[in-house]
């Protein structure tokens, strides 16, 4: 079946340092994507999302850079902190009610001092 | 504002038994929805509603039952526990009227089944 999938589980960065964290997707009818930040024993949190229509968006230390040539989503973190320590959740929306998301499994980014 | 709040959030069942997890969110948001989180999985949604009265089916709804009598609350309903169903539950709120289609979770309700 199609599926949101993540090309690493975990990613190891030093504080300063800039993140990427990539997901790929299958449903090329997906029109609406999210990246989620989920803290230890906490819900996922919303970062940043991104239109089928655009191709990159950025938000505070946070860019979401879509290429639905490859059916590829990042997420950049600029200047990664202690606090960025967390698993992230790519999501699309593969249509019909708009808040009807399919979820990656994750990808765990610790962020060594 | 409280957000979504989920109780209880720890429980632990016997096979057989029923329960309910309960949501309840205090920003009039019109969709709410219930996923569960398995170890090393993302989350996966069980059923969703998009307003009072309405319901439906999301991706893993077996075993599970909810109902949408008010915009505030939207209970999922475990009828007979089984192990499979070990897992960490989220509720989750969301409106169009914001702007984006952004998706605002619970804390989680983590239920063991023996």
């Amino acid at each position: 079946g199609e599926s949101v999938g993540l090309h690493l589980p975990t990613l190891s960065v030093q504080e300063g340092d800039n993140s990427i964290i990539n997901c790929a997707y299958s449903n090329s009818a997906s029109d609406y994507f999210i990246w989620y930040k989920q803290e230890s024993g906490k819900g996922p949190q919303f970062i940043i999302d991104i239109r089928s229509n655009m191709d990159k968006r950025q938000g505070q230390r946070v860019t979401v850079l879509l290429n639905k040539t490859v059916k590829h989503l990042s997420l950049q973190i600029a200047a990664t902190q202690p606090g960025d320590s967390a698993v992230y959740f790519c999501a699309e929306n593969r249509g019909g009610s708009n808040y009807k998301l399919t979820f990656g499994k994750g990808t765990l980014l610790t962020v060594n001092p | 504002n409280a957000g979504v709040t989920q109780t209880p959030k720890f429980q632990v069942l016997k096979t057989g038994q029923s329960m309910t997890l309960q949501c309840a969110q205090d920003m009039n948001h019109e969709y709410m929805s219930w996923y569960r989180q398995d170890p090393g999985m993302g989350l996966r949604l069980i059923h969703y509603s998009v307003g009072a009265g309405i319901t439906d089916q999301g991706e893993v709804p077996n075993g599970y039952n909810v109902s949408r009598s008010t915009t505030e609350d939207f209970p999922l309903r475990l009828l007979s526990a089984a192990p499979s169903q070990t897992s960490v539950y989220f509720c989750a709120s969301g409106t169009e009227s914001s702007g984006a289609n952004v998706l605002t979770f619970g804390a989680g309700s983590r239920l063991t089944v023996l």
